[in-house]
């Protein structure tokens, strides 16, 4: 009964091979977001979608893309992985634009080789 | 700038004994605190959240939380800590209307 399902779970990419991870939920939340992870650091938020509406944060790379083609999923696109982006991507959903409780995927831990 | 600061990047307790995980925050308003639990390789869980109210706050697996504004602290504790509670634990505070911002965690180990 996961209500936020990453896949894959492990991604390899190779130094600049456009990569794609996906998010789905069973919710029916209004907002999905994408975080990055690094090893022993605190989860970055990247952007979020209230909707259809996305949120880039100031300081993403524009490397970093997103889609969102329906409530259920959200795609994180990277256009050209370079060996700093290997990190955990972390899904998250939220019922509205506020401070509700946002509800994790399992994750999926990217590597770039 | 808000912030949220755990000043313990690592803590090693025996099963059994008490527990405590501080978190601190700089927030200019009364804020919105959260404590996050991660198990290795798995995507966070939320423990507890403090919005308003009762400053003592009750959480899932056993843990509490207290509200200190006067030492703008929120710190998690469980009086009795069992091996499965092993994992990296997040503080967070909410900054905006859609925004967290999250500690840089605390990694708990349990000896038997």
């Amino acid at each position: 009964d996961a209500m936020v399902i990453q896949n894959p779970r492990y991604q390899v990419t190779q130094f600049g091979k456009p990569v794609t991870l996906s998010c789905s939920q069973t919710l029916n939340h209004n907002v999905m977001y994408w975080y990055q992870q690094k090893s022993s650091q605190a989860p970055k938020l990247l952007f979020h979608y209230y909707d259809k509406d996305f949120n880039n944060e100031a300081d993403t790379p524009d490397n970093f893309q997103s889609r969102r083609p329906n409530t259920s999923f959200c795609f994180l696109d990277i256009r050209s992985p370079g060996l700093g982006d290997a990190a955990m991507y972390l899904c998250a959903t939220s019922s509205w634009e506020g401070l509700d409780i946002q509800y994790f995927g399992a994750g999926t831990r990217l590597s770039v080789l | 700038a808000q912030s949220v600061t755990q000043p313990d990047i690592h803590i090693t307790v025996s099963e059994g004994a008490s527990l405590e995980l501080r978190c601190n925050y700089s927030y200019g308003a009364t804020p919105y605190l959260f404590w996050y639990v991660q198990s290795p390789g798995q995507g966070l869980q939320l423990l507890l959240k403090y919005f308003s109210g009762d400053t003592l706050v009750q959480g899932i697996k056993g843990f509490e939380a207290e509200f200190k504004r006067s030492q703008s602290s929120f710190n998690l504790r469980k009086p009795s800590v069992h091996w499965s509670d092993a994992a990296e634990y997040f503080c967070a505070v909410g900054a905006s209307t859609d925004k967290l911002i999250f500690g840089t965690g605390t990694r708990l180990q349990v000896f038997p």
